[in-house]
């Protein structure tokens, strides 16, 4: 089966300018989950969908950044305007359900803010 | 709060068998998974352990201890192909899933 893709791979933007990733997980996942891995780290949740309902957006800095998963397939994850520390790479990852602890993850976006 | 603790970086040498902890500080953890991610990779899912013991998956095994609040990931056999960032990640009982700031696995031929 295919893996869950991503895309841009790569951005560089400069502070206060808007970026978007896109992530399209595993056919038939359900749940779709956005992390943000700052170098020499683990996984942060930024934000889980069940379908394309929210099911933890906990840790998701609101005031600037935002995602959705239209019809509970494909998703973006938006920052405007985005900021130095947001240098990171967004990784986007899908399981068959919330209930399944196995996590496939896609090659991730890496961006850097100047 | 809810984390887990694993050592920064772990050296071990080509063909050895290496241990990696975890520790968890939560209430409410009902199983810990493995990951591995290789420079500029992504994670990739090694094992899971909902009950107290071990599973073993070829050259890796993972041990887990809920009175304990600890687990570990036991490579053996060691190649140089190993050489990754190891997390552990626990899931609660909101099916969230939380992960370790990861260990550096570094091996030596």
């Amino acid at each position: 089966e295919a893996g869950v893709a991503q895309s841009p791979r790569y951005k560089i933007i400069e502070k206060r300018q808007s970026v978007a990733f896109w992530c399209n997980p595993i056919s038939g996942h359900a749940t779709l989950y956005w992390y943000q891995q700052i170098l020499g780290q683990g996984p942060k949740l930024l934000i889980q969908f069940q379908n394309n309902g929210v099911v933890d957006d906990s840790q998701l800095p609101k005031d600037r950044f935002s995602a959705e998963r239209l019809k509970g397939v494909d998703s973006t994850l938006k920052i405007q305007p985005a900021k130095l520390e947001d240098s990171a790479v967004y990784l986007c990852a899908s399981s068959r359900d919330a209930f399944q602890e196995t996590q496939y993850f896609g090659p991730g976006t890496r961006l850097l803010v100047l | 709060g809810q984390s887990l603790e694993q050592p920064s970086e772990v050296t071990a040498v080509e063909g050895a068998i290496v241990q990696i902890n975890c520790t968890y500080q939560t209430s409410g953890f009902y199983g810990l998974s493995w990951y591995q991610q290789h420079d500029g990779g992504a994670p990739t899912f090694l094992s899971y352990n909902a009950l107290d013991g071990l599973e073993e998956t070829g050259r890796f095994s993972s041990f887990l201890s809920r009175s304990d609040s600890y687990g570990y990931l036991l490579l053996q056999e060691l190649q140089m192909k190993d050489s990754a960032s190891y997390f552990c990640a626990g899931m609660n009982r909101d099916d969230k899933i939380i992960f370790g700031k990861g260990t550096r696995l570094h091996i030596l031929p």
